[in-house]
């Protein structure tokens, strides 16, 4: 069975760091971009980052350069995203999300984990 | 980054209803247009792409049209299923969602 699960979302101060990790099952990361997105509670949704299958193509929403990085582990079927500098406007739900088709980033989510919670408060 | 308007915000109809949403690219996307479905708790779920194609598993009551700048979501004969949250995006260059459109019972 295909399937996201997302972890490491916690409660953090402002400034503080977080790393959160993506483990997919049923396929294999090197054959798809793969996707964070996150959802302000109550709000829309939001594009942050994508990493080729290989690694070698990667991209940030403005909104999370410089402070947010992607990566990926192969070998584990994982990936991650290492966010520092957290901001209160960073609470939200962060969710990773595969495409439809392998290849390219042009392309529909079809699968999308359950999502983990960050909150960033004082 | 594309700007995806999408109108209404939010729509209020009955089970049995048709409907009908609609979503504006800020600029040429061609067909690279997806609509997701999200309820309270949940993940989004992918109902159509390519603009008008949909995807495995979704009922025939949703259909999908357009090629830009307007692009429509329909949903015919509404269930009591359908009450959720609904976002467009866009693929073409980068990645950009709609704010969404609330739909609820009347």
């Amino acid at each position: 069975q295909v399937q996201l699960v997302e972890s490491g979302g916690d409660l953090v101060r402002p400034g503080g760091s977080l790393r959160l990790s993506c483990t997919g099952s049923g396929f294999a990361f090197s054959d798809y971009y793969m996707t964070w997105i996150r959802q302000v509670p109550g709000k829309g949704l939001e594009f942050l980052s994508y990493i080729s299958g290989t690694g070698n193509t990667i991209h940030y929403a403005d909104s999370v350069q410089g402070r947010f990085t992607i990566s990926k582990d192969k070998g584990e079927n994982s990936m991650y995203l290492q966010m520092s500098s957290l901001r209160v406007e960073d609470t939200a739900i962060y969710y990773c999300a595969r495409p439809l088709r392998g290849g390219g980033i042009s392309d529909a989510f079809s699968i999308w984990g359950h999502g983990t919670r960050v909150t960033v408060s004082s | 980054d594309i700007q995806m308007t999408q109108s209404p915000s939010s729509l209020s109809a009955s089970v049995g209803d048709r409907v009908t949403i609609t979503c504006r690219a800020g600029q040429r996307i061609n067909s690279y247009l997806s609509w997701y479905q999200q309820k309270p708790g949940k993940a989004p779920q992918l109902l159509i792409y390519a603009a008008s194609t949909l995807h495995s598993g979704v009922p025939s009551r949703f259909s999908g049209s357009g090629s830009g700048p307007d692009f429509t979501l329909t949903i015919t004969n509404l269930q009591p299923e359908d009450f959720a949250t609904y976002y467009c995006q866009q693929s073409y260059t980068g990645i950009s969602f709609g704010q969404g459109t609330r739909l609820e019972i009347e």
